[in-house]
């Protein structure tokens, strides 16, 4: 049972454009999401997170959207750059005895063209 | 950020055969650490917590005496695979935890490439 998808397995965005990676989840009891970088060969890096009782959180480049009525959250890098392009995980935890522990979707590789 | 590392990166060994792999935080003290595991295009799937001086909580379907699991000090856990199979054959990845809270404060490491032959 997938309860985090992550439903394109690759975007391709121009430099300087705008990339949305989208992300469903089905446990109405995850409270917190994240997304994390990949680059090959390495670990999963954490970007940026947000509340369920947020709508929207922004660090820079980066915004994360969620919509909770949809179960859907989706993250927006406004300009993208050629570096941006690695893998996107998003992840989603709920409280108490799930704390801290994270489901992963299966990721969303993107490529930035110059 | 903080540092996790994994040792190896890359193990090939026998069906059989037991292979421990090593998990440390190289400048701060984990009080809890993950162990993940992932399929080719797949998500990372979490096998279990492990927290410092006690027995890992392991996921639903993850076998324990499988996959064995020792969190020994504060910088170190090693996750064995004990009679390790063909289809064990994954990336295994771990994060460290700088506290018992803080879902941003989760670190991975570079994860290690298990191939079993």
């Amino acid at each position: 049972d997938q309860q985090v998808k992550q439903n394109s397995p690759s975007l391709s965005v121009q430099e300087g454009r705008i990339s949305i990676l989208n992300c469903d989840y089905t446990n109405s009891m995850f409270d917190y999401f994240l997304w994390y970088k990949k680059y090959p060969a390495e670990g999963p890096t954490f970007l940026i997170s947000i509340s369920s009782i947020k709508d929207k959180n922004e660090d820079g480049r980066f915004t994360v959207f969620l919509n909770k009525s949809a179960k859907h959250l989706s993250l927006h890098i406004v300009p993208s750059q050629p570096g941006d392009s690695a893998v996107y995980f998003c992840a989603a935890t709920a409280g108490g005895t799930s704390y801290g522990k994270l489901t992963f979707g299966q990721g969303t590789i993107l490529t930035v063209h110059p | 950020g903080a540092v996790v590392s994994q040792h190896p990166s890359r193990v090939i060994c026998k069906s059989g055969t037991s292979v421990k792999i090593e998990c440390r935080s190289l400048d701060f003290q984990a009080t809890t650490m993950f162990w993940y595991r992932q399929f080719p295009k797949q998500s990372l799937m979490l096998m279990a917590t492990s927290n410092e001086g006690s027995k890992a909580t392991y996921e639903q379907g993850v076998e324990k005496d499988k996959f064995l699991i020792n969190h020994a000090s504060l910088t170190l856990s090693t996750l064995t695979v004990t009679s390790a199979h063909p289809e064990d054959s994954s990336f295994y990845i771990c994060s460290a935890s700088l506290s018992s809270g803080g879902y941003n404060e989760q670190f991975f490491g570079p994860g290690t490439r298990l191939t079993v032959l």
